[in-house]
């Protein structure tokens, strides 16, 4: 069975940085791109990030481009977003997301976590 | 990357069909075969119902269907079920970058 544990959202200040993780367990994590969305209280569904399954490609949402820096570690199986220079209104929860290749494109996501919430308040 | 156009809410009645729409441009929706949509119960996490336009996912009710004309996605559920009370979300992915829909909140009466 497919899971992925997604950790290390808390409150933090505007301008301060976060990394975010996701841990994946029951599927081959190496043989899969791997993707973060995030959802606002309330609100609706936002792509953020997409990687393939060596990081050698990556694309970003426009909203966090040049702050945001997704990456993995096959051998940890884990997934990570890093996020810098954080606004009120990347509020949201976090979640880890699996397509169903390789590649980094987002052709859509079969499994998902359970996200992790990031607060940026002040 | 302006986010896919859906109605915020539609309703039905047990047994009945309903459609979501969703609206998007020629750069997304209208010129990708990759679009999806996905069911969220409140406090809970997405799951796929539709993907690459028309297709179900192993799991998911024959009574979900997609399709799409132009630049519009649909979803239609038949047979509406109580269960079938949701926020669905669509979703194209353009070739460079993922959009979603806003969100449409089903309310089965």
């Amino acid at each position: 069975e497919v899971q992925l544990v997604e950790s290390g959202g808390v409150l933090v200040q505007p301008g301060r940085s976060l990394r975010v993780s996701c841990a994946a367990s029951g599927f081959t994590f190496e043989d899969y791109g791997m993707h973060w969305v995030r959802q606002a209280p309330g609100k609706g569904l936002e792509w953020v990030a997409g990687i393939n399954w060596n990081g050698g490609s990556i694309g970003y949402a426009d909203s966090v481009r040049g702050r945001f820096t997704i990456s993995r570690d096959n051998a940890q199986k884990s997934l990570y977003l890093q996020m810098n220079s954080l606004r009120v209104e990347d509020t949201a929860l976090y979640y880890c997301a699996k397509p169903p290749g390789i590649s980094a494109a987002g052709y859509y996501f079969d499994n998902w976590g359970q996200g992790t919430l990031v607060t940026v308040s002040s | 990357q302006s986010a896919l156009t859906q109605p915020r809410s539609v309703s039905g009645s047990p047994g009945q069909s309903v459609t979501i729409s969703c609206t998007g441009t020629s750069s997304d929706v209208g010129g990708s075969d990759y679009v999806s949509w996905y069911q969220q119960y409140p406090g809970k996490a997405p799951k796929l119902v539709v993907y690459d336009v028309i297709k179900r996912p192993s799991g998911v009710p024959d009574r979900f269907s997609g399709s799409k004309s132009g630049n519009t996605a649909s979803l239609t559920i038949s047979g509406l079920q109580a269960e079938d009370e949701a926020d669905y979300f669509c979703c194209s992915y353009t070739g460079i970058y993922t959009v979603f829909g806003g969100g449409t909140k089903l309310t089965v009466l």
